[in-house]
């Protein structure tokens, strides 16, 4: 089954102690990428990857960070959180190319709150 | 760049009543169009999307929406709205060839239906 999995659903940390999400796909998807969903605001994107290695920045990259050592996994990590952090948090993936499969898949979110 | 709006945060509708949700884009250059689904607690799934063709694109559970290039417009629509309908719904934009990548999202519409 195509999916995106994160991990974990829900966490409640403390201001200042590092943590990372986790995030994997099992469609061999070049493109991956992290959005955070705020009330009135829609997602916003975090930070994306091309491809294995090449990261670039989204509409909020400040006080995250990602890395892309291997093609199916995308972690989030938050060295840092501050309670602004706070926020329910996707990841997705996709294929590229023109006129590929233009689907994007959305993990199942993880919830976060920074206090 | 690309920006989309969602005219209305929130719409309320009676069980087998149509619906119409009413997305608007702007954009320097061709895009593709695509309609997500968030049920509660649950990730963002694809409800339908136009790249090119016939201006009128059915999707699952009965949606579908009308690409108006002129209005830059790409309103959804329901001729009668089931209780499981209940959740938000978000409109995206990408550049043209650009799959399902770069996905521009507006706020989102939150569908409530009232039995």
């Amino acid at each position: 089954e195509a999916q995106v999995t994160q991990n974990p659903r829900y966490l409640i940390t403390v201001t200042g102690k590092k943590l990372t999400v986790t995030c994997s796909q099992n469609m061999n998807h070049e493109y991956m990428s992290w959005y955070r969903q705020d009330p009135g605001l829609g997602l916003r994107q975090i930070y994306y990857s091309m491809n294995v290695e090449v990261t670039d920045k989204g509409d909020v990259p400040e006080g995250y960070k990602v890395s892309r050592k291997e093609k199916r996994n995308f972690p989030l990590i938050l060295e840092s959180p501050s309670p602004n952090q706070t926020s329910l948090y996707f990841c997705a993936s996709s294929s590229i190319g023109l006129y590929s499969n233009t689907e994007a898949f959305f993990g199942q979110g993880t919830r976060l709150t920074v206090v | 760049a690309q920006s989309v709006t969602q005219l209305d945060s929130q719409v309320p509708v009676f069980e087998e009543a149509p619906v119409e949700l009413r997305c608007n884009y702007s954009s320097s250059v061709s895009v593709y169009l695509f309609w997500y689904v968030q049920y509660p607690n649950q990730g963002l799934q694809l409800l339908l999307k136009y790249l090119s063709g016939s201006t009128l694109v059915k999707g699952i559970n009965g949606f579908e929406a009308e690409f108006n290039k002129s209005q830059t417009s790409f309103h959804l629509r329901k001729p009668s709205v089931h209780i499981s309908d209940t959740a938000e719904y978000f409109c995206a934009v990408s550049p043209f060839g650009a799959g399902s990548y770069q996905l521009t999202f507006g706020k989102g519409t939150k569908l409530s239906v009232i039995p």
